[in-house]
């Protein structure tokens, strides 16, 4: 039972470059999240899809594009990074925005920007 | 957004040592959770508890909603406890969750 996969595990990016980091569930759920964590900091919401076919802003959604591609996955695109950018990316997800369940996260991307 | 805070920010504990940490927020919520975080960064779910108490083992939990707040006990500690606890809340309506900064838990054989 795979949970919340997320690739890559770790990258390097050169300022100005671009990327898409993935993310794929397969326990059915309906809500799916992008988070960062910078060091010594808590998880902080960038993007979130409270079902397939919509996407809203989190906290610090500047710099950042999302896609639910279908109900498994959603990705997140870096159209032009910058070293501010440097972080640990986790992908969540949960049944569903009224459910009452808990998140569940994958391992995280750890993204340097160069 | 709903403000989030944990206490204490750091704590160092004996082994078989027990604790108490909190976590405070601002808003109502209709979602809490624990988490911890291992020292290889994995996120592991502890408790889903938006009200009342859950035990899991040598963990247990605790929100009172009305007063706004939530305690994580850790009794009989243990090496493997160590890492950062976090809370993690969402508000009523729009299902954003806010993170504290987390109480990172060294505990010493």
């Amino acid at each position: 039972n795979a949970g919340v996969t997320q690739t890559p595990k770790f990258q390097v990016l050169k300022t100005g470059q671009s990327m898409t980091l993935q993310c794929a569930q397969d326990m059915n759920h309906n809500s799916m999240y992008w988070y960062r964590q910078d060091p010594g900091m808590g998880l902080r919401l960038i993007y979130y899809s409270a079902s397939e076919g919509t996407t809203d802003k989190g906290e610090v959604p500047n710099g950042y594009n999302v896609s639910r591609l279908n109900k498994r996955e959603f990705s997140l695109r870096l159209e032009s990074a910058a070293p501010s950018q440097t972080s640990v990316y986790f992908c969540a997800s949960r049944s569903g925005i009224n459910s009452n369940q808990p998140q569940h996260f994958g391992d995280g991307t750890r993204l340097s920007i160069l | 957004g709903i403000q989030v805070e944990q206490s204490p920010p750091d704590l160092i504990l004996q082994e078989g040592a027990n604790s108490t940490l909190r976590c405070n927020f601002s808003d109502s919520v209709n979602n809490l959770q624990w988490f911890h975080q291992n020292p290889w960064g994995q996120l592991i779910n502890l408790f889903y508890i938006p009200s009342g108490t859950k035990q899991n083992g040598r963990l247990s939990a605790t929100t009172v909603a009305t007063e706004r707040y939530s305690l994580l006990y850790i009794s009989s500690s243990q090496t493997t406890d160590s890492g950062v606890y976090f809370c993690a809340v969402a508000e009523w309506i729009f299902n954003k969750f806010y993170f504290g900064s987390g109480t990172k838990l060294n505990v010493k054989p």
